[in-house]
């Protein structure tokens, strides 16, 4: 089946440092990837959708300018927080469809703390 | 008016019941519907999705889908301890038909 590979499950950074986030699809090739984050207790909210080869598209109220997205291969986006601070501690979660009239397949998230 | 509604729970059922979990949009022009499963702390993981009114059946999971009614369920039977989880429930805009939107889940304990 269809795999998303999200590194790193887990990290910890210190306040106002940068931290990315790399999700590829292992065996399909994906030209549009989503970005959601979810707090404790909530659902997931779409922050961006990634598209290979263009500038990514923000949802409202999510600054592109602090959650830089890189799509530059058609197996690997990238998600980097910049200047992380602790209200951005969340777990963060990456998506891909691999066709048409199929699921869309989700990474295992990564889990940010900024301490 | 949220895009996707659930109730939020929690939902107990006895193990060996049928558990019903049910999901309203307000997009009529939406196109694809699915339900996913989320243990604690981690990621989704797809159940079923459906796109035709009607019944869809998977093993223990049925998705029922009215359009008319903007209305999306699932029915797990004979429900077993391992199915206690988050259930969310996703649909696609007519707008974006890329976009998946997500209710806030249901939550079902199951108990032995």
């Amino acid at each position: 089946g269809a795999v998303v590979s999200q590194h790193p499950s887990r990290v910890i950074c210190k306040s106002g440092t940068s931290v990315k986030i790399e999700c590829r699809s292992l065996d399909f090739q994906a030209t549009t990837m989503f970005w959601y984050r979810q707090f404790p207790k909530q659902s997931l909210m779409l922050m961006a959708t990634s598209n290979e080869g263009s500038k990514a598209t923000y949802e409202q109220g999510v600054e592109k300018d602090k959650f830089l997205i890189n799509h530059a291969s058609l197996t690997l986006s990238t998600l980097t927080v910049t200047s992380a601070h602790p209200e951005d501690s969340s777990f963060y979660i990456c998506s891909a469809r691999v066709r048409v009239n199929y699921g869309y397949t989700f990474g295992s998230g990564t889990r940010l703390t900024v301490v | 008016q949220k895009e996707v509604e659930q109730n939020s729970g929690p939902l107990s059922v006895p193990e060996g019941a049928i558990a019903s979990l049910n999901c309203t949009y307000s997009d009529r022009g939406s196109q694809s519907f699915f339900w996913y499963r989320q243990y604690s702390g981690k990621s989704p993981e797809l159940i079923m999705f459906i796109y035709s009114n009607g019944d869809k059946e998977d093993g223990r999971f049925t998705a029922q889908l009215n359009k008319a009614s903007q209305y999306v369920s699932l029915l797990i039977r004979d429900s077993q301890p391992s199915d206690s989880a988050t259930y969310l429930c996703a649909v696609t805009g007519s707008y974006n038909t890329d976009k998946l939107i997500f209710g806030t889940g249901t939550r079902l304990q199951v108990f032995p």
